[in-house]
């Protein structure tokens, strides 16, 4: 079955330091990949996707995100965290059979930056 | 643009009443979905559009309808409201190139609660 795990509710992370939301992915084929995040009250923003080509893929706000065939992993990265990041984290796959650009979500992380 | 706009923001029902979630985007977009969000469960496909008059389930279509007369609205119609469908719900557009890999753009939302 086609899925994509968030295996952590909640990540806690200091204003300043590196922070790594995780993702992986259970699907046939070759997957395409986004990030979503969304704020409180908010619908979801699109931050970054991987279709092909450079592994590491670059996206708003000082996001990155590296795709890993071998591992199915597509962890979202940022070298600095800022209080302003906290949000809700969602990753999604694509590229799927079924002819409308479906996507399949994960159930989502939350990520607290403090100060 | 202001993208995809969603109304009400907010809306309480009783049991058995119905009402109408509307959902317009400004970017014209071919394809069109919308989504429920529930606690810890990530988004959940209601239906969709591929275009006007053109519409289809998604995995949780039961309780829902929907239309699509113009390329700018896709409303989604509660019948017969139950608890269950207490949630929020999020409008989504995206333009399909054909290759599965485009971004979907959201609308803020709307919290339904039923009791």
């Amino acid at each position: 079955a086609q899925s994509v795990a968030q295996p952590e509710d909640q990540v806690n992370v200091a204003e300043g330091n590196p922070l790594t939301v995780k993702c992986t992915y259970s699907v046939s084929g070759n997957p395409y990949l986004f990030w979503y995040v969304q704020y409180p009250n908010r619908g979801l923003q699109f931050l970054l996707k991987y279709i092909t080509g450079d592994n590491l893929v670059k996206g708003s706000y000082g996001f990155e995100a590296e795709f890993n065939k071998s591992q199915t992993s597509f962890h979202l990265k940022k070298p600095s965290a800022l209080v302003s990041d906290s949000a809700l984290y969602f990753c999604a796959v694509g590229g799927l059979e079924g002819g409308y650009n479906k996507l399949i979500f994960g159930a989502g992380t939350r990520l607290a930056v403090h100060p | 643009n202001a993208g995809v706009t969603q109304t009400p923001k907010f809306r309480i029902l009783k049991i058995g009443q119905s009402m109408t979630l509307q959902c317009a985007q400004d970017m014209n977009h071919n394809y069109m979905y919308w989504y429920r969000q529930d606690p810890g469960m990530g988004l959940k496909l209601i239906y969709y559009s591929v275009g006007a008059g053109i519409t289809d389930k998604g995995e949780v279509p039961n309780g829902y309808n929907v239309s699509r007369s113009t390329t700018e609205d896709f409303p989604l119609r509660l019948e017969l409201a139950a608890p269950s469908q207490t949630s929020v719900y999020f409008c989504a557009s995206s333009f399909d190139s054909g290759a599965g890999t485009d971004t979907q753009y959201f609308g803020p939302g709307t919290r339904l609660t039923v009791l």
